[in-house]
């Protein structure tokens, strides 16, 4: 069983939609990691979190430690915001650092 | 604004050959990680390197697999004697003051091996 787990697999919008993509993690976490993936395979991160709420622009991360879920925003979404959403853990309890990730979410927005 | 690079973008070897993937971190940074992705499949971490010495390598680090930082910029990793499977694309990443931290990824480099 994979320990981070992302819905939806694949996502098509609509410009301009509110889009929500979804992570559950089975470990004990001590960080979160939302990262952005271009068709070209290149990786960015945008998010880092351990408790609550970020924003960036357009995009808007949450976390809920109890429920071992979080979730990205974006809203108002562009063609430009195409690209692979990936989830990614740092595990507690002795790895030095190492991110477990998920499947990942293709996002693909349509003008 | 600093970032990540690797070389080469692309490397195409022979089955049993030796390969030397390469990464240049971010000058400041004190954490180096390196990770794989096969074609179509998950992110998977490799090794993560601190202080001239590995602090933690995954089952997939097995023997055929090395990295140094040879001159206190370069960070690279070695595949000693390739095969099919390793083909994937290898990400370098590094971390400022803390396992913890934002990782800086690197563009990657896409290994294929014949």
């Amino acid at each position: 069983k994979n320990e981070v787990e992302q819905s939806p697999q694949n996502l098509t919008a609509q410009e301009g939609e509110f889009i929500t993509i979804n992570c559950s993690y089975s470990v004990g976490i001590s960080a979160l990691h939302w990262l952005q993936q271009h068709p070209g395979g290149g990786i960015v991160s945008l998010f880092m979190l351990s408790s609550g709420k970020k924003k960036h622009g357009r995009l808007i991360a949450t976390i809920n430690i109890q429920e071992k879920h979080s979730s990205l925003h974006i809203t108002a979404s562009h063609p430009r915001d195409s690209a692979v959403y990936i989830c990614a853990v740092n595990k507690v309890g002795g790895s030095q650092g190492n991110l477990i990730f998920g499947k990942g979410t293709k996002l693909s927005v349509k003008p | 604004e600093p970032e990540v690079t690797q070389t080469p973008s692309h490397q195409v070897t022979q089955m049993g050959q030796e390969v030397i993937l390469r990464c240049v971190p971010i000058s400041n940074h004190l954490y180096f990680y390196w990770y794989r992705q096969i074609l179509g499949q998950k992110v998977e971490f490799l090794v993560s390197f601190y202080n001239n010495e590995i602090s933690e390598k995954s089952e997939i680090f097995d023997d055929q697999f090395s990295v140094e930082r040879p001159d206190g910029s370069n960070f690279t990793l070695k595949i000693r004697s390739t095969k099919l499977e390793d083909s994937a694309m290898y990400f370098c990443a590094s971390t400022e003051d803390s396992y913890y931290n934002e990782q800086f990824f690197g563009p990657g480099t896409r290994l294929t091996v014949l």
